[in-house]
């Protein structure tokens, strides 16, 4: 079965910082990938998605996250952090079938410091 | 703008109660999924529809339904409303190639 875990429940970051979210996975197949972010009062946005080829992934807003399958990893980095990243940042894994159910990690807070 | 919307945004229900709630998906998505999101929590995946019939549920009892339609429509409905069921309920549609989801903003149910 997969699963998502996320380290950190809150992270707090001075702006201008290196932003880094944990996500680790389990999966029995090779899996899809997601980081979504999640503002106050609103659904859902990708940030980047890996589903197979390079492993290392650039997404939007300066996001990029890298496959690291050796360790069931898939960590979200940006260089410096913007106050506006302030939201809720979640990890999600399917399997590599179209149809499959996507499972999202319980979610880590980024708060940004000035 | 992904082209998801759900109806109604907002909408409050007493225990025992039933609601209905909507969503128009994108365009071309033949696969759509409903999310139950309790507050300060992940979504949690309560059934996936494809081509108008359920493909996938999460742990959620049978109160929890729904329906798709050919015009890419959907509908979640909950029976039997409980205090806990009292969350944003979130659509996503997905295209069948490249697997990601796109949102709908939500609706959130709040049952007193």
């Amino acid at each position: 079965a997969q699963s998502v875990t996320q380290l950190g429940s809150h992270v707090s970051v001075s702006e201008g910082a290196l932003v880094l979210l944990r996500c680790n996975y389990s999966s029995s197949v090779p899996p899809y990938l997601f980081w979504y972010v999640q503002y106050p009062n609103q659904g859902l946005q990708l940030l980047l998605k890996y589903t197979t080829g390079a492993t290392l992934v650039k997404g939007i807003n300066g996001f990029e996250a890298e496959f690291k399958k050796s360790e069931t990893s898939f960590h979200l980095t940006k260089p410096s952090a913007h106050m506006s990243d302030a939201a809720e940042y979640f990890c999600a894994v399917s399997e590599e079938t179209s149809y499959d159910k996507v499972i999202f990690g319980p979610g880590t807070s980024l708060s940004v410091i000035p | 703008e992904t082209g998801v919307t759900q109806s109604p945004t907002h909408l409050i229900k007493t225990r025992g109660q039933q609601v209905t709630l909507r969503c128009s998906s994108q365009s071309g998505h033949n696969t759509v999924s409903w999310y139950q999101q309790a507050l300060g929590q992940g979504p949690q995946f309560i059934f996936q529809y494809y081509r108008e019939e359920e493909n996938g549920r999460g742990n959620f009892p049978p109160r929890f339904s729904g329906l798709q339609f050919p015009n890419y429509s959907s509908e979640l409905n909950v029976n039997a409303l409980e205090l806990d069921d009292s969350a944003l309920y979130l659509c996503a549609s997905r295209p069948r190639i490249t697997g990601e989801l796109f949102f709908g903003e939500g609706s959130r149910l709040t049952v007193l």
